[in-house]
């Protein structure tokens, strides 16, 4: 069974940079596509971004400035990093990884835990 | 960006209810569309994706329906473990953008 587990900081401060990393686990990266998503406290849900096992990234418009999607196959693991943070920022990171049925239907089958990332100083 | 809308925002029901919660999209996204639901501090579980599909071990109360720009998820008879938070995802066009959530609560 595939585990993701996100890791890193859980207090950033203002202007400063978040970085995480998701560990693979049960499974191997290559194949898939991997994810992360933010839910603000008491808040929905935002897509920040997301790779391909061979390294190829897209972002959301609005964070693409600040963030960048990194992975690690040796490791099994998929970075990210939001620079410039503000408490805007202040949410619950999850990981997560991307299926697709019929070859296009992308749909998010397994998440990490999530970890509550603060924005203060 | 395509804009998904949630409604009702909230609804409260009692055990053995039919719940039908719906996801209207700003644009077109065909069947691009997945269900998940979320309770208080742990991630979203997939229920439906590709508007249609159950996922694997999801109960078959759980089903979803529509295309285009309008979707239903219904749950045939609530269940105590039921009780949570459902978004819609669409993964037509980036970025991916979920809706708002409905709250289902117990009556």
């Amino acid at each position: 069974q595939v585990q993701l587990q996100e890791s890193g900081p859980g207090l950033v401060k203002p202007s400063e940079t978040l970085s995480l990393t998701c560990t693979v686990s049960g499974g191997s990266i290559s194949g898939y596509y991997w994810s992360w998503v933010r839910q603000p406290p008491g808040k929905g849900l935002e897509w920040i971004g997301h790779i391909y096992y061979n390294g190829s990234a897209n972002y959301h418009p609005s964070l693409k400035s600040r963030v960048t999607i990194s992975l690690d196959t040796s490791k099994n693991q998929f970075s990210l990093k939001l620079i410039s943070v503000t408490a805007a920022d202040t949410a619950v990171y999850y990981c997560a990884r991307v299926n697709y049925a019929y070859g296009v239907y992308w749909y998010f089958d397994h998440w990490g835990r999530g970890t509550l990332v603060t924005v203060s100083s | 960006d395509i804009q998904m809308t949630q409604f009702p925002s909230s609804l409260s029901a009692s055990v053995g209810d039919r719940v039908t919660l719906t996801c209207r999209a700003s644009q077109s996204i065909d069947s691009y569309l997945n269900w998940y639901q979320q309770k208080p501090g742990k991630p979203p579980k997939l229920l439906i994706y590709a508007a249609f599909s159950l996922q694997s071990g999801v109960p078959s109360r759980f089903s979803g329906r529509g295309s285009g720009t309008d979707f239903t998820l219904t749950i045939s008879s609530l269940q105590p473990e039921d009780f949570a938070t459902y978004y819609c995802q669409q993964t037509s066009t980036i970025p991916l953008t979920f809706g708002g959530g409905t709250k289902v609560e117990i009556k």
